[in-house]
């Protein structure tokens, strides 16, 4: 088990660029977060997969964003158009969930760094 | 609205004392999880403890411990015999399903 992986791990881009992200969940499991990290603050949920359906976006999650997992494996967060605003530490994280309870442990990528200039 | 407070924003305790830092919890949910979690300076999100909302008693985990009190929605996490790797951020979350973090406690030791 090699952990939630992410790549690129920094990204630097001009303002109005198109960017994506890409992450790989640890393997047996089925569930795929993005969170948003600001500096300073703690990281704020922006969208979940459960297998390939995406089960929830957060309002956070403006129109320019998009996220994919076509085969239920790895996962896609593309911003289109980047504003200066949309810099900050994007998290992936995956855990499993039996369906009958609660989901297990969330765990984390290392994540990718985005800084929009 | 499922919400994580931490009213610390930055602690400090010497090397081998013990520290103990506080996160309250808004939900209406009765089964749930509860983590504190560790991320240093430019560093991965490390979970440190876990803890079932269903079980009373208390989860530990080698120098981390944490007093989970469901009815007061109260979950603090003390660390023991505190060393210098201990330095980071620490954030209280609340998972049903997606990890809602609180505002993190900037935690110092000092040698």
């Amino acid at each position: 088990d090699t952990g939630v992986s992410q790549d690129p791990r920094h990204k630097i881009t001009k303002r109005g660029q198109n960017v994506t992200f890409r992450c790989d969940p640890i393997s047996e499991h089925n569930r795929l977060y993005w969170y948003r990290q600001t500096l300073g603050q703690g990281p704020e949920f922006l969208t979940y997969f459960q297998n390939e359906a995406q089960l929830e976006k957060s309002r956070l999650l403006s129109d320019r964003f998009s996220a994919e997992r076509p085969k239920g494996s790895f996962s896609t967060l593309e911003i289109q158009r980047t504003e200066q605003g949309d810099s900050a530490m994007y998290l992936c994280a995956s855990s499993y969930c039996p369906g009958t309870s609660v989901c297990e442990t969330q765990y984390f990528g290392p994540g990718t760094r985005l800084l929009v200039l | 609205a499922q919400t994580v407070t931490q009213s610390q924003p930055e602690m400090s305790v010497q090397e081998a004392e013990t520290v103990t830092l506080s996160c309250t919890y808004d939900t209406s949910e009765s089964d749930y999880y509860l983590f504190w979690y560790k991320q240093p300076p430019s560093r991965q999100m490390i979970l440190v403890i876990r803890q079932e909302a269903y079980k009373q008693q208390n989860a530990t985990e080698n120098r981390f411990s944490v007093n989970f009190q469901k009815a007061a929605k109260s979950f603090s996490l003390k660390i023991s015999d505190s060393q210098l790797g201990d330095a980071a951020m620490y954030f209280c979350a609340y998972a049903p399903d997606k990890v809602i973090f609180g505002p993190g406690t900037s935690l110092s030791v000092i040698p």
